[in-house]
């Protein structure tokens, strides 16, 4: 029973475009939704969040968008560069239960 | 100035035996966590402590004990490892209010052979 879902195990962008990494939810409970990136051999390093109010939020190159109506988010990259290629980690949580819910991850390739 | 630190890198032993590993945190956060990386790379929790209290503890065989000597260390000991145990586990910190991200540290790969 996977609550968060990572659809696309791999995604492979040209240096300078946008990288788009996906995710859908199924529990309607989850108010805090946050990006990680992790390269090998170290841990997952947080990246951005959103909070189930807002439907956008910026960081420089990072903007998370959070479609409640869909159960959908989404990490957009741009423009992206080589050392963002890393696995992408969506998760959530619910804010009383302070536990994050991962998915299975997207593996970011951005080629010269 | 490791945020979030665990020991050992690297583990690898035989099956029955018993082995620990341990986490510290210097970000002055309350609460910590455990969480297990599979071979399929799912990261899923297993426990969670808040000053030292067990808060969550997800189904987990109860060969996994977590002890926490204070707020800022949490470690794992593991009994009569099997060989399902091998995987990545990572230790985690987080403020514990609402919507705190969490903080990991660089993992521990055990390998039971």
């Amino acid at each position: 029973d996977q609550q968060v879902k990572q659809n696309s195990p791999s995604l492979s962008v040209q240096e300078g475009r946008i990288s788009i990494l996906n995710c859908d939810y199924t529990n309607s409970m989850f108010d805090y939704f946050l990006w990680y990136k992790k390269y090998p051999a170290e841990g997952p390093t947080f990246l951005i969040s959103i909070s189930s109010i807002k439907d956008k939020n910026e960081d420089g190159r990072f903007t998370v968008f959070l479609n409640k109506s869909a159960k959908h988010l989404s990490l957009h990259i741009v423009p992206s560069q080589p050392g963002d290629s890393a696995v992408y980690f969506c998760a959530a949580m619910t804010g009383t239960a302070s536990k994050l819910t991962f998915g299975t991850g997207t593996r970011l390739q951005v080629t010269l | 100035d490791t945020a979030v630190s665990q020991t050992p890198k690297y583990l690898v032993t035989q099956m029955g035996n018993d082995k620990s590993i341990k986490c510290e945190q210097n970000l002055g956060h309350d609460t910590m966590y455990w969480y297990k990386q599979d071979s399929k790379k799912f990261l899923k929790i297993m426990f969670s402590y808040n000053n030292k209290e067990l808060i969550i503890n997800e189904t987990v065989p109860n060969r996994f004990s977590p002890k926490s000597p204070d707020k800022a260390h949490l470690n794992l000991h593991i009994n009569s490892l099997e060989l399902g145990d091998s995987a990545v586990y990572f230790c985690a910190s987080s403020l514990g209010q609402v919507n705190s991200p969490l903080h990991f540290g660089n993992g521990t790969r055990l390998t039971v052979t």
